[in-house]
C-alpha cells in the first residue's frame, strides 16, 4: 500500500530566504510523485512531478524537488521564498502498479507562511 | 478550455436533504474521481471510476453514491447527507488514471447543518 507523510505541519520562512518542505513516501513498486499547491480559497495547481526519469525536477515558479530512492524522500525547495508562496502543498504519490491504480495518495499538508 | 466544472462551488444544506454535486469534463479523460479535503488530513478519495459504467469504493465511500452514464460526467450524491460530510469536495478527471495528467475542479464548499 502506498502512504506519504509530511514530516511538518506548518513552515515559516522569510522572504527571500530557501524554503523547504519535507515528504517521505512508501511504495510498493516505482511510484510517480507529485508536489500541489493549494492558495487560499484556490483549487489545486500541480508543481512538479517525478515519474521514473531524471531524480531532479524542475517545476513552476521556481520550484524543484529530488527524489531520493534509498531515504524514500521527495523533499521540496525553493532557493528565495516570494510572499505569492504563501498556500498550502501537499506531496502526493501514485503507483499505478498496484491495486491502487489511478488513485493519488495526499500527505496531510504543509501550510507555509511568509513574513517580510 | 480543457477544464472539469464541478456545481455548486457552495452550498448550505439540512441534514437528510438528499443533494448532488455535479462534475463534468471536456477532455474525452477515462479516468475520473470524488476526493474530499479536511483539515490535517489532506485529499482522501471517496469514489472512482476508469470508464462509463465501471465505478468503485475509495477510502472514504460511506454516505456516498457516484454514478457514470456519460463518459464526461461523474456526479456525487448524497442521499442522507450529516454534519460530518461537511468538507470539501473535488472531481478530477486523468487519461490513464496512473497519477500523471490529472485535472482538478475548482471544488465545491458543502456544509450540512
Amino acid at each position: 500500500a502506498q502512504s506519504v507523510t509530511q514530516l511538518d505541519s506548518h513552515v515559516s520562512v522569510s522572504e527571500g530566504t530557501p524554503v523547504l518542505l519535507r515528504c517521505n513516501y512508501s511504495s510498493s513498486y516505482s511510484p510517480s510523485l507529485f508536489w500541489y499547491v493549494q492558495h487560499p480559497n484556490k483549487g489545486l495547481q500541480l508543481l512538479l512531478k517525478y515519474t521514473s526519469a531524471a531524480t531532479l525536477v524542475k517545476g513552476i515558479n521556481g520550484f524543484e524537488a529530488e527524489f531520493k530512492k534509498s531515504e524514500t524522500s521527495f523533499h521540496l525547495t525553493k532557493p528565495s521564498a516570494h510572499m505569492s508562496d504563501a498556500a498550502e502543498y501537499f506531496c502526493v504519490v501514485s503507483d499505478w502498479a498496484t491495486d491502487s491504480w489511478g488513485k493519488l495518495q495526499f500527505g496531510a499538508g504543509t501550510q507555509v507562511v511568509v513574513t517580510p | 478550455e480543457a477544464q472539469v466544472t464541478q456545481n455548486p462551488r457552495y452550498l448550505i444544506t439540512v441534514t437528510g436533504k438528499k443533494l448532488t454535486v455535479t462534475c463534468s469534463q471536456n477532455m474525452n479523460h477515462e479516468y475520473m474521481s470524488w476526493y474530499r479535503q479536511d483539515p490535517g488530513l489532506g485529499l482522501r478519495q471517496i469514489y472512482y471510476s476508469m470508464n462509463v459504467e465501471v465505478t468503485d469504493k475509495g477510502d472514504v465511500p460511506e454516505g456516498y453514491k457516484v454514478s457514470r452514464k456519460e463518459k464526461r460526467n461523474f456526479p456525487l450524491i448524497l442521499e442522507s447527507p450529516s454534519p460530518n460530510q461537511t468538507s470539501l469536495y473535488f472531481c478530477a478527471s486523468s487519461t490513464t488514471g496512473t497519477g500523471e495528467g490529472y485535472t482538478f475542479g475548482s471544488g465545491t464548499r458543502l456544509t450540512v447543518v
